[in-house]
């Protein structure tokens, strides 16, 4: 079974400073990969970034960034120079095998509420 | 593209009413999902689909019953409609069963069951 843990139900973090969302995951499959989502107050669901098992170097994309530590099973992710428009739900998750028949499911985890002060 | 769609938006039920939700993806993707979304349990998922014709049970599938019967639409019904099945629900799509591919999701329909 998979499991991902997000241990911070909320965080704040002053505009133009970075800010680091923690998730753990468990999991003994070999290959899996590691996704980040933003939901905002209007609800929808955003992808922000990925990160496979297998990857040697860190996922980046744009302020975003994935710090992997494969062996400690993390996979925080990284905000750099926040601004307003982050404020939002923050969601881990994992594809993983699904017990049998290849990646087919996703685990999530239970989100962190960020919120971006002026 | 539309992406993912999911009609309605918004429904309210009375306990033991009946409703079906509809998702729709304009991508071509194998895989479909519905999830539920309570306060503080992030997303469950309740039931999917591999591919056109096929279905398998989630995290949470009592209650629910889906269908794909064309291979762009996933159904989610509810029979009998409790109280616990207040939430929103996302639809989501993916590409294939490779690990790396990330799921894009529908916009959430919000479900309550007075």
């Amino acid at each position: 079974a998979q499991k991902i843990t997000q241990t911070q139900p909320g965080m704040f973090v002053q505009e133009k400073e970075a800010v680091t969302l923690d998730c753990t995951y468990d999991t003994s499959d070999p290959s899996y990969g590691l996704f980040w989502y933003k939901q905002p107050s209007s609800g929808e669901m955003i992808f922000l970034i990925y990160q496979g098992s297998y990857d040697q170097q860190n996922a980046t994309e744009g302020r975003y960034s994935l710090n992997f530590q494969k062996a400690r099973k993390s996979a925080n992710l990284v905000i750099s120079a926040s601004q307003l428009g982050d404020s939002a739900m923050y969601f881990c998750a994992m594809r993983g095998l699904s017990g049998g028949g290849g990646y087919q499911k996703v685990t999530f985890g239970t989100g962190t509420k960020l919120q971006v002060i002026p | 593209n539309a992406g993912v769609t999911q009609t309605p938006k918004f429904r309210v039920l009375k306990t033991g009413q009946s409703m079906t939700l509809l998702c729709a993806q304009d991508m071509n993707h194998e895989y479909m999902y519905w999830y539920r979304q309570d306060p503080g349990m992030g997303l469950r998922l309740i039931h999917y689909s591999v591919g056109e014709g096929t279905t398998a049970k989630g995290e949470v599938p009592d209650g629910y019953n889906v269908s794909r019967l064309k291979k762009q639409n996933f159904l989610l019904g509810l029979e009998s409609a409790a109280p616990s099945q207040t939430s929103v629900y996302f639809c989501a799509s993916g590409l294939d069963s490779s690990p790396y591919n990330e799921q894009f999701f529908g916009p959430g329909t919000r479900l309550t069951v007075l």
